[in-house]
């Protein structure tokens, strides 16, 4: 069965400074791919960052960056240089290739950018 | 491109009454997915289509929800009788069949049962 972990219910980062959110999954797909996305208070979800399983470079799109490590089943989002904006929810999600692309979600971070 | 659209975008009913909601995804996107977030939690997938088939409906309480995804395009998602525990905010999102397949989310429905 596929399982997405979150275990931050909430953090807390200074303006400018970075911050690592965590994310472990569980799979018995050989080929997945984990995604990251955010939910402002407004309620949309917008995709942020995505890692494919077989990719060997971690993914980055601009101040975010995937920090996968396979082997622990791990994909932490880091956000560096944090802005006010970046306060939302944070979402892991996973996509087993074999499995239907069935989307699994976990049960998000929230984080607080203090300036 | 234009985004994926849902509507009505809040819904107040009462409970045992029903309620449809309607998604019109991203032009040229075969996969449709039905969400429910519950205040404070993750989205729970309640239905996937690709083109007009399902593709996972496992966490469907099939009992009083029903789904459809006519001629592979627009879709509509309904609760008959509603309760309580029903409300939340349904989202709708969708993601080509090809490639990463991120999805891309509508703003949701807020749905209040009282």
């Amino acid at each position: 069965a596929q399982k997405i972990t979150q275990t931050q219910p909430g953090m807390f980062v200074q303006e400018k400074e970075a911050v690592t959110l965590d994310c472990t999954y569980d799979t018995s797909d050989q080929s997945y791919g984990l995604f990251w996305y955010k939910q402002p208070s407004s309620g949309e979800m917008i995709f942020l960052i995505y890692q494919g399983s077989y990719d060997e470079q971690n993914a980055t799109e601009g101040r975010y960056s995937l920090n996968f490590q396979k082997a622990r089943k791990s994909a932490n989002l880091v956000i560096s240089a944090s802005q006010l904006g970046d306060s939302a929810m944070y979402f892991c999600a996973m996509r087993g290739l074999n499995t239907g692309n069935q989307f699994y979600f976990g049960t998000g971070t929230s984080l607080t950018v203090i300036p | 491109e234009a985004g994926v659209a849902q509507s009505p975008r809040y819904k107040i009913i009462e409970k045992r009454q029903s309620v449809a909601f309607w998604c019109n995804p991203i032009s040229g996107h075969a996969t449709l997915y039905w969400y429910q977030q519950i205040l404070g939690q993750g989205p729970k997938l309640l239905i996937q289509f690709q083109n007009n088939g399902v593709v996972d409906d496992s966490q469907l309480p099939k009992d009083r929800f029903s789904a459809e995804r006519l001629k592979g395009v627009d879709s509509t998602l309904k609760i008959q009788p509603a309760k309580l525990e029903d409300s939340a905010v349904y989202l709708c999102a969708s993601s080509r069949l090809q490639g990463r397949n991120e999805q891309f989310f509508g703003p949701g429905t807020r749905l209040t049962v009282l």
